[in-house]
C-alpha cells in the first residue's frame, strides 16, 4: 500500500497562535489530499479537500479563513490552524489519493491540544 | 447525504475467538474500504471491496451492494486486533470524498 506521513505527530500550543501541520505522500504523487477530524470516541469528518494546484474545497461548517490549505505539489499539502483556540483541540487526519487510485491512504495523524 | 451505520458499536472479545461486524449504508454505492484504526490513531487500510469477497490472512470481506451492506470478518483474533473498526463509502455522485461509518470498537482480551 502506499505511504502517508503527518508531521508533527503531536503538538501543544497556547490560545491565539497558529499550528501547521504537514502531510506527505511519500511513494506515489497524489493529486487529491483530504482533511479530517476526529473528536475522542467519535468518527472521522471530512473537513476539506485539497488538490494539487488549485485551492481547497472546504465542507460546510468549516471556516475557510481558520483553516488554511495549501496542496503545493504531488507530494505536500498543509493545513494551518490559525489562531487557534482550546475548541479546535482535535485529532487532525490526512489522506492521500489519486493516480488512478479509487483508495485513500492514511497518515498518523496530529493530536492538537490548545491551551 | 449518505448513511452509514456499523454494528456492533462496541464488542468484547477473548483471543481465539471469531466476530463478525457489518456495515450498512443507505445509498448505492461503487466502492467500500475498511479501516482500522489502531490504538495510536493510525487507520491501516484493510479491503478496497466495491462488491463480492475478499480475504487477507485472519481476515475477509464480502460485499453486497445490492443490498446495501459490507460485512467483516474477523477469525482466532488477537489483542492486536483491538482497536476500531471502520468502514467507509463514498459520497453520492463522488469517487472520492469518503463518508465514514460510525465504527465498531473492538477489544480482544486474553
Amino acid at each position: 500500500g502506499a505511504v502517508v506521513s503527518q508531521h508533527p505527530s503531536r503538538v501543544i500550543c497556547k490560545s491565539g497562535t497558529s499550528v501547521k501541520i504537514e502531510c506527505r505522500s511519500l511513494d506515489f504523487q497524489a493529486t487529491t489530499m483530504f482533511w479530517y477530524r476526529q473528536f475522542p470516541k467519535q468518527s472521522l469528518m471530512l473537513m476539506a479537500t485539497s488538490n494539487e494546484g488549485s485551492k481547497a474545497t472546504y465542507e460546510q461548517g468549516v471556516e475557510k479563513d481558520k483553516f488554511l490549505i495549501n496542496h503545493a505539489s504531488l507530494t505536500l499539502s498543509t493545513l494551518t490552524v490559525t489562531s487557534a483556540h482550546p475548541e479546535d483541540s482535535s485529532f487532525y487526519i490526512c489522506s492521500a489519493g489519486g493516480q488512478g487510485r479509487h483508495e485513500q491512504f492514511f497518515g498518523p495523524g496530529t493530536r492538537l491540544t490548545v491551551l | 447525504g449518505i448513511q452509514v451505520e456499523q454494528s456492533p458499536p462496541d464488542l468484547i472479545l477473548q483471543e481465539g475467538a471469531n466476530s463478525t461486524l457489518r456495515c450498512n449504508f443507505s445509498d448505492s454505492v461503487n466502492n467500500l474500504q475498511w479501516f482500522h484504526q489502531n490504538p495510536w490513531g493510525q487507520l491501516i487500510n484493510l479491503f478496497y471491496i466495491p462488491s463480492g469477497t475478499k480475504q487477507n490472512g485472519r481476515l475477509s470481506a464480502t460485499t453486497v451492494a445490492t443490498e446495501r451492506y459490507s460485512l467483516l470478518y474477523i477469525s482466532s483474533s488477537q489483542t492486536t486486533d483491538s482497536g476500531v473498526y471502520f468502514c467507509a463509502v463514498p459520497w453520492t455522485g463522488t469517487a472520492s470524498k469518503l463518508t465514514f461509518g460510525t465504527g465498531t470498537r473492538l477489544q480482544v482480551t486474553l
